[in-house]
């Protein structure tokens, strides 16, 4: 059975840290790595990665994809209390967007 | 209105009733979607639709009953719910199915059995 861990499941952090949360992996058959972050309600996408070593960056974020220690990290620098959400991590697998694997979710908590 | 919408925000309904929720996608995407999230649970994927047609059931019990009449529109039909089926059920959207397109969230719907 497909599995995605993610720790810690839970952070607290102050505005300014810089903070590393974590996805391990096993599936049958790899194909993407998805991060989205929740807010309230709606998921919303962060990064997508296929390939190992690359490293995805979007603003404060930044992700990174180990295929062959199978797991991915997910970096933000400068926290800032929009910050805080549930971070989920889904790895796909060919048979489409929607057999995604979710993980429990990381909640990372910014304090001012 | 753009992205994912679905209506109603917020659900009650005792054991007996028949309700149903709405989805509905801005996106022009092909691929449509209804997952449960529960309290300390992964997202669980529920039905998936490719154009219109059921390509995946993951053995959800026959109370929630899916309806996708176009590639914009999704219905789940509930009947005879249990308190254990209360949770937030989301719709997505992706551009395929098959190409591991991220998947674009609705708001969801909080659902709660009475």
């Amino acid at each position: 059975e497909d599995k995605v861990v993610q720790s810690p499941l839970s952070l607290v952090v102050h505005e300014g840290d810089t903070v590393t949360l974590n996805c391990s992996y096993e599936v049958t058959n790899f194909r993407s790595l998805l991060w989205y972050k929740q807010e309230k309600k709606a998921p919303t996408f962060l990064f997508m990665l296929t390939s190992s070593g690359i490293e995805k960056k979007s603003g404060r974020l930044s992700s990174i994809l180990d295929k062959k220690e199978l797991f991915s990290i997910l970096n933000i620098t400068a926290t800032q209390t929009g910050d805080s959400a549930v971070y989920l991590c889904a790895v796909g697998v060919p048979r489409g967007a929607g057999k995604s694997t979710f993980g429990d979710g990381t909640t990372l908590t910014v304090k001012p | 209105e753009t992205g994912v919408t679905q209506t109603p925000r917020h659900l009650v309904m005792g054991m007996t009733n028949k309700k149903s929720l709405k989805c509905e996608q801005h996106l022009g995407h092909n691929a449509m979607y209804w997952y449960k999230q529960s309290a300390k649970k992964p997202l669980e994927l529920m039905f998936v639709y490719s154009l219109e047609e059921r390509v995946e059931n993951n053995s959800v019990p026959s109370r929630f009953s899916p309806e996708c009449p176009n590639s914009s529109h999704l219905f789940l039909h509930l009947h005879t719910l249990q308190p254990e089926d209360s949770a937030l059920y989301l719709c997505a959207s992706s551009q395929e199915w098959v190409t591991n397109s991220p998947l674009h969230f609705g708001n969801g719907t909080r659902l709660t059995v009475t």
